[in-house]
Formats: structure tokens, C-alpha cells, sequence
């Protein structure tokens, strides 16, 4: 049974219009979330996290919100390069558990010229 | 940053050999993890050591599978008796010891068992 769902396998947009990733949750018990971004070949790269303190955290292009009633989070790029092409997962934890997190299955997001 | 680094990249064995990946953290880091990640899935957590000790284990790390981590500095994971099903490839990230410091990947190893 899935913890983390990203329920759209893939997402294609046009070059500089905004790209939203979504994720949902089950576990209200989650307190940390993440997302990583993958290009082929490569392991995942750390893109923004976001505490269940928060609703929102901003880094240059890049804005994860979180919506905790509604166990959901997105991440919106802003503007979208096709450099950004790659999968996206969203991941979580639980509490004091450091190490184990838990990964959604991707969105592979195509930004086209 | 010579970031974290993996050994070998790709590995093909026989059902029934035994395998073992190595992992090189980023040196300051003290915190390493194994993850696997099979085709149309995320990462999956394996196990977590800080320094040598080994801290959590996952239920999908099987007795076959045994990772150390000796000296604190790179870790090794070994799979006995491989099976078809090990197929997948094998991610090691590391972390500083701080809380919510995020995981650092390594680039992995993609394991094939014929």
C-alpha cells in the first residue's frame, strides 16, 4: 500500500510556463517532505524540502506548497527550462526516522522549446 | 566535491553468485544509506549506518543481504545467492549528521542477475 503517491507517471509543458508536480500522502504523521529530481544514468539530486511547520518554501524558480488538511504537496517550477526535463519524486519521513524515507514512484516532466 | 561515488557501475551475474557494491561517501558526511530502486519505482530504503554503526534496517533487506560499514568511512553491500528478483540498482546517498540534512546520492549500481 502506497505512503506517497504522485499520481501523474509524466507531465509535458512548454518552455517558460509553469510546471506543477503533484503528491499526496497517507500518513499524517509525516512531518518532512522532499523533493529530488533524477536525470538518466544519475542518482536523484536534492532539488527543496518543505517542514509540516510550514505551507510554503521558495528557492529561486523552484516553490513546494503544502497543504496538510489535504495530505498534498506540489512543487511548481516557474519558469520551466528544458534543462528541467527529468524525473521528479517527492519523498517523506516519519519523525526521528533519519534515514528511511519514503519515495513516491516519479513524474517524468518533458519541458519542451 | 567529489560527491559520493559507486563501484562498479553495472554488474551482471549468475543467479545463485554472491555480489558485493562498494559506496564512497562524501568525506565529511557520517551518515550513509543503501537504497534499491527497481524500473517504475522510487527508491526503496534499505539500511542507514552513522559512523559504523548500523542504526536501521530495512524488512526488505533480507538475510541475504549484509552491509558494513567498518571504519566509518565507505560501506560495502553484499547479496548471497543472488536471485532474479535482486535485479535493480542499488543507490547509496550520505548525509551530515544534522537533522533534516538532505541525502546525497551516489550515481549506482545497476545489478542484473541472469
Amino acid at each position: 500500500d502506497q505512503q506517497v503517491k504522485q499520481n501523474s507517471p509524466s507531465l509535458s509543458v512548454q518552455e517558460g510556463r509553469i510546471s506543477i508536480l503533484n503528491c499526496d500522502y497517507t500518513n499524517s504523521m509525516f512531518d518532512y517532505f522532499l523533493w529530488y529530481k533524477k536525470y538518466p544514468a544519475e542518482g536523484p539530486t536534492f532539488l527543496i524540502s518543505i517542514s509540516s511547520i510550514k505551507d510554503k518554501n521558495e528557492d529561486g524558480r523552484f516553490t513546494v506548497f503544502l497543504n496538510k488538511s489535504a495530505k498534498h504537496l506540489s512543487l511548481h517550477i516557474v519558469p520551466s527550462q528544458p534543462g528541467d526535463s527529468a524525473v521528479y519524486f517527492c519523498a517523506t519521513r516519519i519523525g526521528r526516522s533519519q534515514g528511511n524515507l519514503i519515495f513516491g514512484k516519479g513524474t517524468k516532466l518533458s519541458v519542451k522549446p | 566535491d567529489t560527491g559520493v561515488s559507486q563501484n562498479p557501475r553495472h554488474k551482471i551475474t549468475k543467479r545463485g553468485q554472491n555480489v558485493t557494491f562498494r559506496c564512497d561517501p562524501i568525506s565529511e558526511h557520517n551518515r550513509l544509506y543503501w537504497y534499491r530502486q527497481t524500473l517504475g519505482q522510487g527508491p526503496e530504503f534499505l539500511t542507514y549506518f552513522q559512523n559504523e554503526a548500523q542504526l536501521e534496517k530495512s524488512r526488505l533487506l533480507s538475510d541475504r543481504f549484509s552491509a558494513e560499514r567498518p571504519k566509518g568511512s565507505f560501506s560495502t553491500l553484499e547479496i548471497q545467492r543472488t536471485e532474479q528478483g535482486d535485479s535493480a540498482m542499488y543507490l547509496c546517498a550520505s548525509s551530515l549528521p544534522l537533522a533534516n540534512s538532505p541525502l546525497h546520492f551516489g550515481n549506482g549500481t545497476r545489478l542484473t542477475v541472469t
